[in-house]
């Protein structure tokens, strides 16, 4: 497919567990970007890569979240020891330069 | 914070009616963009307006751009049902940031 995609679409955890979530961007964007998105709320910024830049993390809430991005492809996004508040839509999204953004369809974590 | 800030909240209207949501934001922008996401997945672009632009029009969307006062504005025309959905600004310049959206009920 020629969009975004983003796997798993629901991942149901345990407090305390680790999840990686994974975003397939547009090939040749070379920026993207992970929001997250609690439960009738806006979007929260939480990090960006901007082709080999060093990425801004600055929306990255805590040390337990991370991510990584190897030159312009797959980036995965990783919460060790989950808490319940972490419980979102987590998304992914892609663009050329800071131009249109496109979505992935976003991954539903529930932290039990 | 380039952040945008959307204004009202929440608007109810009655389909056909117009629907107008407005944004501000802080610091100088290269372009701003307008989203709408429906049931809290992905986001859908609607439009974007560049800093040198006052107005722009996109089938039953007409976005206006005053830099001088940092803010847009969304109009819906016509407005039916399946408008439903929240809208988020983006204003870009260095970086981009999405306000906390208006959320649209259009009832019908």
């Amino acid at each position: 497919g020629a969009g975004v995609s983003q796997s798993p679409s629901n991942k149901v955890t345990e407090k305390g567990k680790d999840v990686e979530l994974r975003c397939d961007p547009i090939s040749g964007h070379t920026a993207l970007y992970w929001y997250r998105q609690r439960l009738g709320q806006g979007l929260e910024f939480l990090i960006y890569f901007q082709g080999n830049s060093a990425p801004d993390k600055s929306g990255l809430p805590s040390d337990r979240f991370s991510a990584e991005r190897t030159g312009e492809s797959v980036s995965t996004l990783t919460i060790q020891r989950t808490q319940q508040e972490d419980s979102a839509v987590y998304l992914c999204a892609s663009s050329l330069m800071l131009d249109t953004q496109y979505f992935g369809p976003g991954t539903r974590l529930t932290v039990l | 914070s380039q952040q945008g800030e959307e204004d009202p909240q929440a608007l109810s209207i009655q389909e056909g009616e117009n629907a107008t949501m407005n944004c501000s934001y802080k610091t100088s922008i290269n372009n701003l963009q307008w989203y709408r996401q429906n049931s809290g997945r992905g986001l859908v672009h609607l439009i974007l307006i560049r800093s040198n632009e006052r107005e722009k029009h996109s089938g039953r969307l007409r976005v206006t751009l005053d830099t001088s006062k940092k803010s847009s504005s969304l109009l819906i025309t016509a407005s039916r049902a399946a408008d439903t959905a929240s809208y988020f600004c983006a204003p870009t310049g260095n970086q981009f940031y999405f306000g906390t959206g208006t959320s649209l009920t259009v009832i019908p």
